[in-house]
């Protein structure tokens, strides 16, 4: 069984400052781990994803995560907020298990950058 | 634009009633996923096909179906519908299906039942 919890419902940061999503996760088994943003209007697009390589994982936009086993967790940050990062942001997990593997994402954080 | 392509975008239908959705897939992709996005529930996995075979289901009730066909494009239908259906509905793609591979979302199927 797989889950992820995504801490805050909405997030608001000023412009340019820390961006920090949370997002833990419950797996049985080594998961994959994606964190996918969510524009308003339009489908998910995915910012990066961890696959057991490197444990710190830069995606697009600027955004970067660190898995940490010890604590269950695949936290998103960005150093500094822009304006057009506002969205929704979904964490999500898959089994590390070969195969066709079902992806369960959180209930997702929504991101208000304020001017 | 993602290249996964939704139709509709917008449906309203009355309560009972059956629909289908559309998804046309990125050109390459051999899978497609099926999810659910509505407020309470946030994002629900439905269903993954993978070159037209059944690969993996989720929370997908017994009056939704969903095929994929031979072009590889995959159609959900939603029968005896209820006010609770009403939510977005995401089509996703991907080359292998495997767990690991990004998924690439369309833009949705808005439906609302009334």
């Amino acid at each position: 069984a797989q889950s992820v919890t995504q801490l805050g419902s909405h997030v608001s940061v000023s412009e340019g400052a820390l961006v920090l999503l949370r997002c833990n996760y419950s797996s049985s088994v080594p998961p994959y781990l994606f964190w996918y943003v969510q524009y308003p209007n339009q489908g998910l697009q995915l910012l990066l994803k961890y696959t057991s390589a490197a444990t710190l994982v830069k995606g697009i936009n600027g955004f970067e995560a660190e898995f940490k086993k010890s604590e269950t967790s695949f936290h998103l940050t960005k150093p500094s907020a822009h304006m057009s990062d506002a969205a929704e942001y979904f964490c999500a997990v898959s089994p590390n298990s070969g195969g066709y593997q079902k992806v369960t994402f959180g209930i997702g954080t929504k991101l208000q950058v304020i001017p | 634009d993602s290249g996964v392509t939704q139709t509709p975008k917008h449906l309203i239908t009355a309560t009972g009633q059956r629909v289908t959705l559309r998804c046309s897939p990125r050109s390459g992709d051999l899978s497609v996923y099926w999810y659910q996005q509505s407020l309470d529930q946030g994002l629900q996995f439905l269903i993954q096909y993978y070159n037209g075979e059944e690969r993996a289901k989720g929370n997908i009730l017994e009056r939704f179906s969903a095929q994929q066909f031979p072009d590889l494009h995959s159609e959900l239908n939603l029968s005896s519908l209820e006010l609770g259906d009403s939510a977005l509905y995401f089509c996703a793609s991907s080359v292998t299906g495997y767990g690991d591979t990004e998924a690439f979302f369309g833009q949705g199927t808005r439906l609302t039942v009334v």
